[in-house]
Formats: C-alpha cells, sequence, structure tokens
C-alpha cells in the first residue's frame, strides 16, 4: 500500500511569484486536508477537499487555493507569495472527514525570497 | 474558538525515565483526539486516536489516555529512538458542515543515553 507522498520536496520562490504543490492521497482515501507548518509550531489548517469540493477552510487568504482530482490526488497553488509563506506544507488524507485519522505525507519546504 | 494546549514545550529523559506529555484542550464537540509524532524535516506520524472520555490506547511503551479536558501521553522505559516532537491534536466542527483538526505546538522530547 503506498502512502501520501508530496512534490517537489524542495523548493525556492522570490517574493510575488506563484507556487503549485502535489499531494498524491493514500489508496482508498477520498479525503485530502493542507497545512502550513512554521518552524517550531504546530500544524496549521488551510483547507480540505472530499471528493472534489472543498469541505472547510481555516484563517488562510483566497490567494490559497486548491483542487482535489477525480484520483482525489490534490494541489496547492498560492498567489502573489510573500516571504512569510515560507513554512513546511503537508498534505495529509484519511478515509473521510469527521473522526478518521489523518495521514501525513513527508511535506514540501517552501523557501520565499 | 478551539485551543490545543501542549505542556511541557520540551522534556529532556534519561533512557528508561518514565514521564508523561501533556495536551488540555477547550472545544465544543469533540470528535476525536489524535496523537502523532514528527522527526525533524518529515511528515507527522499517526499514533492514536481517542474519542470519548476514559478510553485509553497502547502501542509498545506509549499509552495514550483522554478525559473531558486533557488528554496524557504517557511513555514508559524510553530509548533514544523515541526522540522526537510529539504533536496532540482535536478535531471539533468549524461551522458550514466541516470539521476542523487544530494541532497544539508539540512537546520536543529528548531520551539521552
Amino acid at each position: 500500500e503506498t502512502g501520501v507522498t508530496q512534490s517537489p520536496t524542495h523548493l525556492i520562490k522570490t517574493r510575488g511569484q506563484q507556487v503549485t504543490l502535489r499531494c498524491s492521497s493514500q489508496s482508498g482515501h477520498n479525503t485530502v486536508s493542507w497545512y502550513q507548518q512554521a518552524l517550531g509550531q504546530g500544524p496549521q489548517f488551510i483547507f480540505q477537499y472530499y471528493r472534489e469540493e472543498e469541505n472547510g477552510r481555516g484563517n488562510f487568504p483566497p490567494r490559497f487555493s486548491g483542487l482535489q482530482f477525480p484520483n482525489y490526488s490534490s494541489e496547492l497553488n498560492v498567489n502573489a507569495l510573500e516571504l512569510d509563506d515560507s513554512a513546511l506544507y503537508l498534505c495529509a488524507s484519511s478515509l473521510g472527514t469527521v473522526g478518521y485519522e489523518q495521514y501525513f505525507g513527508p511535506g514540501t519546504r517552501l523557501t520565499v525570497t | 474558538e478551539d485551543q490545543v494546549t501542549q505542556s511541557p514545550e520540551a522534556l529532556r529523559l534519561q533512557e528508561g525515565e518514565s514521564s508523561s506529555l501533556n495536551c488540555s484542550y477547550t472545544v465544543s464537540g469533540l470528535r476525536g483526539l489524535f496523537w502523532y509524532r514528527q522527526d525533524p524535516g518529515k511528515g507527522p506520524e499517526f499514533l492514536f486516536t481517542l474519542y470519548s472520555a476514559g478510553e485509553e490506547k497502547e502501542k509498545e511503551r506509549l499509552k495514550a489516555t483522554l478525559t473531558k479536558k486533557e488528554s496524557f501521553l504517557h511513555i514508559t522505559a524510553p530509548k533514544p529512538e523515541d526522540s522526537a516532537t510529539y504533536l496532540c491534536a482535536v478535531q471539533a466542527y468549524s461551522g458550514a458542515g466541516s470539521y476542523q483538526l487544530t494541532f497544539g505546538k508539540g512537546t520536543k522530547l529528548s531520551v539521552i543515553p
């Protein structure tokens, strides 16, 4: 059974640019959640997708957007990058939206200069 | 607003010295409390889910317990390989039909040989 995978592993972008991060969910999982984790902090919820529809959003501006595809893989897009967007971005998949444990990928380390 | 507080922030133990990590929470309508382990630069690894007060789960040297206001992660006779950051997260209703996972900042555990 393949776990959650994310790409790329690392990337460096310039302020004002746009970035797309990708996530493949664990086999059989229909729900994907995205998190931002700053150094020394716990992960912060960005949004969740369930069967291709957004199903909840945290306190992040609209320049953070996402997609989920029919195979339940997902993308996180961030426009107009700011220095504070530098963080580890984590994707997690689960069997459903309530009460199910979420399994995390290895993360994408984004650095904005 | 849902809140999750973990203590202590950091803990140093001698190998074999048992201890407990605390996670206190204030949420309405808890749907699950989750414990994760995170190694530096990696995604969180799922450990336990607890759903109701009085519930306990065990795995090797770890035991998680839950009351109505807090959870404990007990570590018995820890080994150096138990060194990691331990994260606690609660899932509760966040509005518009969605349930959000809120994380604490974690406890960084170091086990000295």
